[in-house]
C-alpha cells in the first residue's frame, strides 16, 4: 500500500523568508502524480502545486517549488518570500496514476513570523 | 479552477437522526467523487468513491450502511449519515473528478452530534 509521511508536525518562518516542508512517500508504481495542498483555518483545500512522477523537472508556481528527488521517494516543498497569508496546514499527497483517490500525509502546520 | 459546493456547511444533530450532505459540481460534471472525513488536527481520510450511476465502493473500516452514498448524476452526490451518533461528529469534505482529472475539493461540512 502506498504511504505518504510528513516528518514535520509544525514549521515556523519569518516572514520573506524561505522555508522548506519535507514529505516522504512509499510506491511501488510508476505512473503516479505527487501534491501539495494548503488547508487555511477555513478548511478549504486549496491546491499549491503537482508533480507528474514521469516528469523529471520541477514543478514550480509563483513562489512555491518542489524538489522531486524520485528515486530517493522525496518530495520537499520551498515556499520563497514567505507571506503572513501562507500560514496554514499544508499536505502532501500522492495519487496513484491520472485517476483516483488521494493519499495524504498527516500535515505540516505553517505559522509566519510577522 | 472549478467549483464544488457543499450543503450544509456545518450541522448540528441529535445522537440517532440521520443527517444528508450534498455535495454539487457546479460548472463541470464529475464523473468521479471522493468523500473524505477529517477529524480535529487529523489529516484527510477516505471514506469512499462513488462513480456515476453506480455503487460506492467503501474504504475498510467504513460501513456503507452507515454512510450511504448516492452518485446519481454527475453534479450531484449525496453522503447520508444514518443514526449518527457523537463519534460520528466529524469534518466531511467532497471533492469531484471530471474529464480532466484534477480533482477538485469542496469547502467541507462541519457535523456536531450531540
Amino acid at each position: 500500500a502506498q504511504t505518504v509521511t510528513q516528518s514535520q508536525p509544525e514549521m515556523s518562518v519569518q516572514e520573506a523568508e524561505t522555508v522548506t516542508l519535507s514529505c516522504t512517500y512509499d510506491t511501488s508504481e510508476s505512473d503516479y502524480y505527487l501534491f501539495w495542498y494548503k488547508q487555511p483555518p477555513s478548511r478549504q483545500m486549496i491546491l499549491v502545486i503537482r508533480q507528474e512522477a514521469y516528469k523529471q523537472q520541477n514543478a514550480t508556481e509563483n513562489r512555491f517549488s518542489v524538489n522531486f528527488q524520485k528515486a530517493a521517494k522525496s518530495f520537499s516543498l520551498k515556499i520563497s518570500d514567505s507571506q503572513l497569508g501562507d500560514a496554514a496546514m499544508y499536505f502532501c499527497a500522492y495519487r496513484r496514476g491520472s485517476q483516483g483517490n488521494l493519499i495524504f500525509g498527516k500535515g505540516t502546520k505553517l505559522s509566519v513570523k510577522p | 479552477g472549478a467549483v464544488v459546493s457543499q450543503h450544509p456547511s456545518w450541522v448540528i444533530c441529535k445522537s440517532g437522526t440521520s443527517v444528508k450532505i450534498e455535495c454539487r459540481s457546479l460548472d463541470f460534471q464529475a464523473t468521479t467523487m471522493f468523500w473524505y472525513r477529517q477529524f480535529p488536527k487529523q489529516s484527510l481520510m477516505l471514506m469512499a468513491t462513488s462513480n456515476e450511476g453506480s455503487k460506492a465502493t467503501y474504504e475498510q473500516g467504513v460501513e456503507k450502511d452507515k454512510f450511504l452514498i448516492n452518485h446519481a448524476s454527475l453534479t450531484l452526490s449525496t453522503l447520508t449519515v444514518t443514526s449518527a451518533h457523537p463519534e460520528d461528529s466529524s469534518f466531511y469534505i467532497c471533492s469531484g473528478s471530471g474529464a480532466y482529472n484534477e480533482q477538485f475539493f469542496g469547502p467541507g461540512t462541519r457535523l456536531t452530534v450531540l
